[in-house]
């Protein structure tokens, strides 16, 4: 089974990066590793996806460490926009269970 | 990336009645999801539903419960039969496009509110 632990809230102040972590002790080698952004009322929205090391886009960047057992979500900058719950998610294409988390709801604050 | 939508968008019913809930997506796809999400909590993956095969489901689901229809790539339909106010829930589905360049992705659909007097 491909759970995942996430913090479960987190505040943060317009303009400052945040940095959500996330641990998959059970990740299997073919997974990736893939975060979504959910505001109310709206299903999950794609942010970043990776395998290993760092990857980065337009909205964020993740870092994995070698062994893969954790993530790390990086939000720069955050604006009062970015305020919405944040999952991580593991194994879906390898036939492995998955599920989603309890996930991060970051709230930014002026 | 994917369009998705779902009717209904919201349904206020009856306990006992069934409610069957729509997905329809802008371009063919083999897996597809159907999720429940209760206020405040995380997604609940209720089954696999991918097209030719039967729907599988998970441990707390069973298909008299929740029967899956999956006609073909681009629909799918979930029936909450014999509904009770503890059905009262957002229900999403999602897919994964083929040869998509991030492996993985899921597409969610606007979710259909679903509360049940």
């Amino acid at each position: 089974l491909a759970k995942t632990t996430q913090p479960i809230s987190m505040d943060s102040y317009e303009g400052q990066e945040v940095n959500i972590t996330c641990s998959h002790n059970n990740i299997a080698t073919n997974d990736y590793i893939t975060w979504y952004q959910q505001f109310p009322s709206q299903g999950p929205r794609f942010i970043i996806q990776g395998y290993k090391t760092k990857v980065t886009n337009e909205v964020a960047s993740l870092f994995i460490p070698a062994d893969r057992k954790s993530s790390t979500l990086s939000l720069p900058r955050v604006s009062l926009s970015d305020t919405a719950v944040y999952y991580c998610l593991v194994g879906l294409n390898t036939g492995n269970q998955f599920y989603f988390g309890t996930g991060t709801s970051l709230t930014v604050i002026p | 990336s994917a369009v998705i939508s779902q009717k209904p968008s919201r349904d206020i019913c009856q306990r006992g009645t069934s409610l069957t809930i729509q997905c329809q997506v802008d371009s063919q796809v083999t897996m597809m999801f159907w999720y429940r999400q209760q206020p405040g909590q995380s997604l609940t993956l209720i089954a696999t539903a991918n097209q030719g095969s039967e729907a599988t489901y998970e441990s707390g689901f069973v298909i008299d419960k929740f029967p899956i229809s999956r006609p073909n790539l681009t629909f799918s339909t979930l029936t909450v039969s014999n509904m009770s106010p503890e059905d009262s829930s957002i229900y999403l589905c999602s897919v994964v496009l083929p040869h998509e360049r991030v492996p993985d992705t899921q597409y969610f659909g606007p979710g259909t509110r679903l509360t049940v007097l």
